[in-house]
């Protein structure tokens, strides 16, 4: 039981660049999350897939999208990377809705991102 | 007023002292209270959540609400080296799974 996946670790890119982070968790969660995570910052919520083929903007979604591929998968898509989108990406799941439970987010490890 | 106020500190105690650490909200909706734990470049771990008002108590670690302040605490009794780690504090509605709301984590330092 892996718990949440991400890849890469890390990851260098020029202004303009594109790239996807991946996602995997394997809780059977219904909800995934994409936040990053810069000093002075806190977590911020990036966007957020509620279901499989559900996907909604969060507090920063400009300059990214997102695909929730299936239940398991939830990737980020940089388009067109710029300085600005430096940061540590964490993915999260969580299960949604009414269950007492749907407050615990289960993060993974992250992505350092660098563009320059 | 931003929604979850947070000391980022860093906060150095020595070993065996109790540490509190604390945040301010305003939204009177937020029902859950949770407190993150995240060890350098880890990803967060949910510590303790507690719904509504009151105290909870694991070991430790003890949170409070305090809803009528808009305030919550989280106490780490005979605090060891390996709580070291920065804290984030978290707050949701109820069924509001999209909007879970972090405070900005306080840095926290357990000298030998």
């Amino acid at each position: 039981n892996a718990g949440v996946t991400q890849t890469p670790k890390f990851q260098v890119l020029k202004t303009g660049q594109s790239m996807t982070l991946q996602c995997a968790q394997d809780m059977n969660h219904n909800s995934m999350y994409w936040y990053r995570q810069d000093p002075g910052m806190g977590l911020r919520l990036i966007y957020y897939s509620a279901s499989e083929g559900t996907t909604d903007k969060g507090e920063v979604p400009n300059g990214y999208n997102v695909s929730r591929l299936n239940k398991r998968e939830f990737s980020l898509r940089l388009e067109s990377a710029a300085p600005s989108q430096t940061s540590v990406y964490f993915c999260a799941s969580s299960e949604a809705g009414t269950s007492a439970s749907s407050y615990e987010q289960y993060f993974g490890p992250g992505t350092r991102l660098t563009v320059t | 007023q931003k929604e979850v106020e947070q000391d980022p500190g860093p906060l150095s105690v020595p070993e065996g002292a109790i540490v509190s650490l604390n945040c301010t909200y305003s939204n009177s909706a937020f029902q859950y209270f949770m407190w993150y734990r995240q060890y350098s470049r880890k990803g967060p771990e949910l510590l303790m959540y507690t719904y509504s008002s009151g105290n909870k108590e694991d070991g430790r670690f003890t949170a409070q609400v305090d809803k009528s302040s808009k305030y919550i605490s989280l106490f780490i009794r005979d605090s060891q080296p390996s709580d070291s780690a920065t804290y984030l504090c978290a707050m949701k509605e109820w069924y509001r799974d999209d909007k879970i709301i972090f405070g900005k984590g306080t840095r926290l330092h357990i000298l030998p």
